[in-house]
């Protein structure tokens, strides 16, 4: 089974300054797929950031980047020029394609941003 | 465009009460998730559905959840009876297809109380 592993239940970050999350996961896959899930305090979940196992390359999206070690099995998130709007819940997930396309998600992490 | 719509957003029942729980996916998504998200965790996947058939309900707890999506469209989720330990966010899912690169795109969830 799966693992996900978010170690730091609660972040906080001074607007404009760079924050990173921390996830970890285990698999005996080598094809997967992870992912960084915001929840706002509305709850409705939102897609951040995809990465693809088999690509090397860090997928980037704006502000948001992710530093993927596959050997380490570590997806840390980084969070550039943080906004006040970034305050939320973030959930690391795993899917494992040869097992249905459910997410598993760790635990996450409450980051808040302040003035 | 509507994202996917669940109703109720907040149910309080008391204990051996039935409930049941709505969504309404993103028009022509033909895959649809129910999870669970206790207080503090990451959401779990309860089931999954391809257009109409439930491909997936490992994690469904049969004895007393149900669910159902008789047109492929719209799903209702059942409890009955309701346990004090089914407290909690139900979050309904829909993405174009069950693979890993359609977005899954969550409703607002319908957070239950029971007493």
């Amino acid at each position: 089974a799966q693992t996900v592993t978010q170690s730091q239940p609660e972040m906080s970050v001074q607007e404009a300054e760079t924050v990173t999350l921390s996830c970890t996961y285990d698999t005996s896959e080598n094809n997967y797929y992870l992912f960084w899930y915001k929840q706002p305090p509305s709850r409705q979940m939102i897609l951040v950031i995809r990465q693809e196992a088999y690509k090397q390359q860090n997928a980037t999206e704006n502000r948001f980047s992710v530093n993927f070690q596959k050997a380490a099995k570590s997806f840390s998130l980084k969070i550039s020029d943080s906004q006040l709007g970034d305050t939320a819940m973030y959930f690391c997930a795993f899917m494992n394609p040869y097992r249905g396309y459910a997410l598993n998600f760790g635990k996450g992490t409450s980051l808040l941003v302040t003035p | 465009e509507a994202g996917v719509v669940q109703s109720p957003r907040y149910k309080i029942i008391e204990k051996k009460q039935p409930v049941a729980f709505w969504c309404n996916p993103i028009s022509g998504h033909n895959t649809l998730y129910w999870y669970l998200q206790n207080l503090g965790q990451g959401p779990e996947l309860l089931i999954r559905y391809e257009n109409e058939e439930a491909v997936d309900d490992s994690q469904l707890p049969k004895d007393r959840f149900s669910a159902e999506r008789l047109k492929g469209v719209d799903s209702t989720l059942k409890i009955q009876p309701a346990e004090l330990g089914d407290s909690a966010v139900y979050l309904c899912a829909s993405s174009l297809g069950g693979t890993a690169h359609n977005e899954q795109f969550f409703g607002p969830g319908t957070r239950l109380t029971v007493l």
